[in-house]
């Protein structure tokens, strides 16, 4: 089966911290990996997206790492400030199946 | 550029009512998909259409169904509502590939509660 996991569920950290978010897949054979940011009640703004024949994606703060072989891929925020509170979730595309994890909570504290 | 905007943004429906949720893809994107957000967790994939067909299905019962229209925009309808129905509903459009659907770009959402 299938299946995307996140750890942590949830993080705090205090402002100008770097931190990682990890994501992991139970299957080596996806096409791509996404991730996302989702504020409170909203919809999912694209952040990353590495496909399956790249190591890893950078924009601004954000450098994003795919590990096929051992399942995993890693989300690394630089700096991190107060507007990057929110969910992040990862997305992982199985032949047209997109699974998503479940998310980590991210808590940037002033 | 318009991205992908969905409405209804709110809404209330009783139990055994039907629901049809609308989208538009963003511009130049011909895939659309639809994904049910519970409180908490993350997005379970409902269905993808392209070329106005049904491409493929996640584990959802026939009470939902779907279309795609020749401009593209789709519609998600759900039959005898549920209790456990109520959720966030993303839509996500995307350019068909040739082999697989390319980045996801999704909308607000719509809010549906089900009393």
């Amino acid at each position: 089966k299938q299946e995307v996991t996140q750890i942590p569920a949830a993080l705090s950290v205090p402002e100008g911290e770097n931190l990682v978010l990890n994501c992991s897949f139970t299957d080596s054979a996806i096409y791509n990996l996404q991730w996302f940011r989702q504020d409170p009640g909203k919809g999912l703004t694209s952040l990353l997206l590495i496909q399956s024949s790249q190591r890893e994606q950078t924009s601004g703060r954000l450098n994003a790492s795919l590990d096929k072989s051992s399942g995993r891929s890693t989300l690394y925020i630089a700096a991190s400030q107060p507007g990057d509170s929110a969910t992040y979730l990862c997305a992982a595309l199985f032949n047209n199946d997109m699974r998503f994890g479940a998310g980590t909570r991210l808590t940037v504290k002033p | 550029d318009a991205g992908v905007t969905q409405s209804p943004t709110h809404l209330i429906k009783t139990r055994g009512q039907q629901v049809t949720l609308r989208c538009s893809p963003k511009s130049g994107h011909d895939t659309v998909s639809w994904y049910q957000q519970a409180l908490g967790q993350g997005p379970q994939f409902i269905f993808q259409y392209y070329e106005e067909e049904e491409r493929q299905r996640g584990n959802f019962p026939d009470r939902f169904s779907g279309h795609q229209f020749p401009n593209y925009s789709s519609e998600l309808n759900v039959n005898a509502l549920l209790l456990g129905d109520s959720a966030l509903y993303l839509c996500a459009s995307s350019s068909w590939t040739g082999e697989v659907t390319g980045e996801l770009f999704f909308g607000e959402g719509s809010r549906l509660t089900v009393l």
